[in-house]
This record gives C-alpha cells, sequence and structure tokens, in this order.
C-alpha cells in the first residue's frame, strides 16, 4: 500500500514568519494530495488539495506545491498568525483510499 | 446535511466489555472510512468501506475489532472484548469515490477503556 512520510513531527515560528511541512509517498499512482488541518480536540478539517495534474497551488497564506517525479509535496503558510497553532496532516489518495502522514504540530508564537 | 455523525461523543468503559461506535455518512456519499487517533501512531486507517462493501480492512488491529455498513446510511465498529489499549479517539469519515474528493471527518469518538 501506500506509504506516507511527513516531516517535521513539530514546528515551532514566529508570528509573520512563514512555516513550510513536507510529506513524500510511494506510490507513483496517487493523484489526489489533501491537507487538513485539526484544531486541538476537534476534527481533521480540509484547508487545501491538489491534484496531480498541477504543481502548485495558492489559496491566499496557503500554497501547496506537488512534484510527482520526486514524489513529494509540501504545504506552505506565509505570515503566520496564532490561529494557524493546529496539527497539519497531508495524505495521498489513489483510487479514494486516503493515506495521512503522522502530523505536524505547528505552533505560532506571538 | 449536518455532516458526518458519529455517536457516542464520549465513551467510558470497562476493559472486557463490548463498545459499539456508530457513524452516520453524508447523504449521497459512498465511500466510509474508519480511522484512529493517538498521539503515539496518528491517524490510522482501520477499514474502507466502498458502497456498504469492505474493500481494505487490513488496518483492523486484531479480530477483537469488526465493522459492519447494512445500508448507505449506517455504519457501526465493534470492539470486544475492549482492552485499555484501546483508547483512543475514532473518527468517521465519508467521501464520494471519484478518486479525487475530500474526506469529510466527522466529530469523532473518545473512547476510554478502564
Amino acid at each position: 500500500g501506500e506509504n506516507v512520510e511527513q516531516h517535521p513531527s513539530t514546528l515551532s515560528v514566529q508570528e509573520g514568519d512563514s512555516a513550510v511541512i513536507k510529506c513524500t509517498y510511494s506510490d507513483s499512482a496517487s493523484n489526489y494530495f489533501p491537507w487538513y488541518k485539526q484544531e486541538l480536540g476537534k476534527r481533521p478539517q480540509l484547508i487545501i488539495d491538489i491534484r496531480s495534474n498541477v504543481g502548485e497551488k495558492k489559496d491566499q497564506r496557503i500554497a501547496v506545491t506537488l512534484n510527482k517525479t520526486a514524489k513529494h509535496f509540501s504545504l506552505h503558510i506565509t505570515e503566520t498568525q496564532p490561529e494557524d497553532s493546529a496539527v497539519y496532516f497531508c495524505a495521498a489518495s489513489r483510487g479514494n483510499q486516503f493515506y495521512f502522514g503522522t502530523g505536524t504540530s505547528l505552533t505560532v508564537i506571538p | 446535511d449536518a455532516g458526518v455523525i458519529q455517536s457516542p461523543r464520549h465513551e467510558v468503559t470497562e476493559m472486557g466489555q463490548e463498545v459499539t461506535l456508530r457513524c452516520k455518512p453524508i447523504s449521497g456519499h459512498n465511500s466510509l472510512f474508519w480511522y484512529r487517533q493517538t498521539m503515539m501512531r496518528g491517524l490510522e486507517l482501520l477499514i474502507y468501506f466502498n458502497n456498504n462493501v469492505p474493500i481494505d480492512d487490513s488496518g483492523m488491529p486484531e479480530d477483537r475489532f469488526s465493522a459492519k455498513m447494512p445500508n448507505a446510511s449506517f455504519s457501526t465498529l465493534k470492539i470486544q472484548p475492549s482492552e485499555p489499549r484501546d483508547s483512543a479517539v475514532y473518527f468517521c469519515a465519508s467521501s464520494f469515490s471519484d478518486g479525487a474528493t475530500e474526506a469529510f471527518f466527522g466529530q469523532g469518538t473518545r473512547l476510554t477503556v478502564v
């Protein structure tokens, strides 16, 4: 099956700085890569996604890049704010089975 | 639609007891997933249904765990007998099975086995 690795496991940044989270996957057939944000005590919720026919996607302060050749994709958060503090999960999907990374706990220090 | 609905939200049970977790997926979704979340292991896929049929149950930890989906609007995850190491948050999620659509998560059930 698919194997998704996510780094780092924890990340602390100063408010206003950028945060980058990286994921790799093993199955070249994976073609959909969503990112989820999970606030403390809440459910994971989609924040951005990218499909394999696209190399980069941006939504305000959040961007995701995908390198299919290298089988890695990254989440970029610019101008971080305290409300960005949460656990972020990447996932890879093929045929609608979702495989999640182990999560990155992001802390934005005011 | 109210989203994916799970019950109960919290469950505390004694070791050895049977536990049943319930999930109602979003209407129209034909894929349903059960995940277990712990600090140590993150989000683990336990089982995946497509059109009510179990497709991949390789993540089910052992025979004490079983899952059913008798119809498109209801699924259960049962643990019998429960053990303290089963303590975790269990999430149900649903999606369309088009291979490129997000999965929507329920609120989760926090299970504590004492």
